[in-house]
């Protein structure tokens, strides 16, 4: 079945120390995007790429980057770690912007900071 | 500004009674509009979306929605709940096919189906 992966399910890291999340996809889509869901409360948007086009959003911390090296994958980097970084991190894709743009998301990585 | 509100935190509604959850929204050009559904410790799955055209829109598992522009509301119903359609659901808002394409979400509304 085509889908979005995304490893670990759960990783821990300490304050401060570099993490990165991985996402990769099996339906081929042009779009790639990553939000951050705090507990209890709804998915924000942190960036996408459509295609090789990154879009940051106005609102996300330099502390997050993003690299897509392939259409198949995505990853999300968080350079210093902050107690406040902790939160379920969901990566989605969806075949373009506008006609096709029903986003399919994968099961997420539950971030620890301690 | 895009947002959406859904008025309640929590529905709770009998196995086989028909279930609405309720959804607001305000944009200031034409809506896309969409229903996701998440269940616990899980991503968020895609239930149906509304762009254009008829005003009642059908998804997955026996939903639908209906656009109603002049209350600016896609509530999302089912004839007849089951015990599995037990989760949390989120309303999602985006405006137009420009200005952004960040789907603006609800803050979610937690359906619980008893036998």
């Amino acid at each position: 079945d085509a889908m979005v992966i995304q490893n670990p399910r759960y990783q821990v890291t300490q304050f401060g120390k570099p993490v990165t999340l991985s996402c990769s996809q099996t339906l081929n889509h042009n779009v790639m995007y990553w939000y951050q869901q705090k507990s209890s409360q709804a998915p924000k948007l942190l960036f996408h790429y459509y295609d090789k086009d990154f879009n940051n959003e106005a609102d996300t911390p330099d502390n997050f980057q993003s690299r897509r090296p392939n259409t198949s994958f995505c990853f999300l980097d968080i350079r210093s770690p902050g107690l406040g970084d902790a939160a379920m991190y969901l990566c989605a894709t969806s075949r373009d912007l506008i006609r096709y743009n029903e986003q399919f998301f994968g099961p997420g990585t539950r971030l620890t900071v301690l | 500004a895009q947002s959406v509100a859904q008025p309640e935190d929590q529905v709770n509604v009998a196995e086989g009674n028909p279930l609405t959850v309720k959804c607001t929204y305000s944009v200031s050009g034409n809506p896309y509009l969409f229903w996701y559904v998440q269940y616990p410790n899980r991503g968020l799955q895609f239930l149906l979306k509304y762009i254009t055209g008829d005003n009642l829109v059908k998804g997955s598992y026996g939903f639908e929605a209906e656009f109603n522009k002049s209350q600016t509301s896609f509530h999302l119903k089912k004839p007849s709940a089951l015990v599995s359609d037990s989760a949390l659901y989120f309303c999602a808002v985006r405006e137009g096919s420009n200005s952004g394409y960040a789907l603006n979400f609800g803050k979610g509304t937690s359906l619980l189906v008893t036998p």
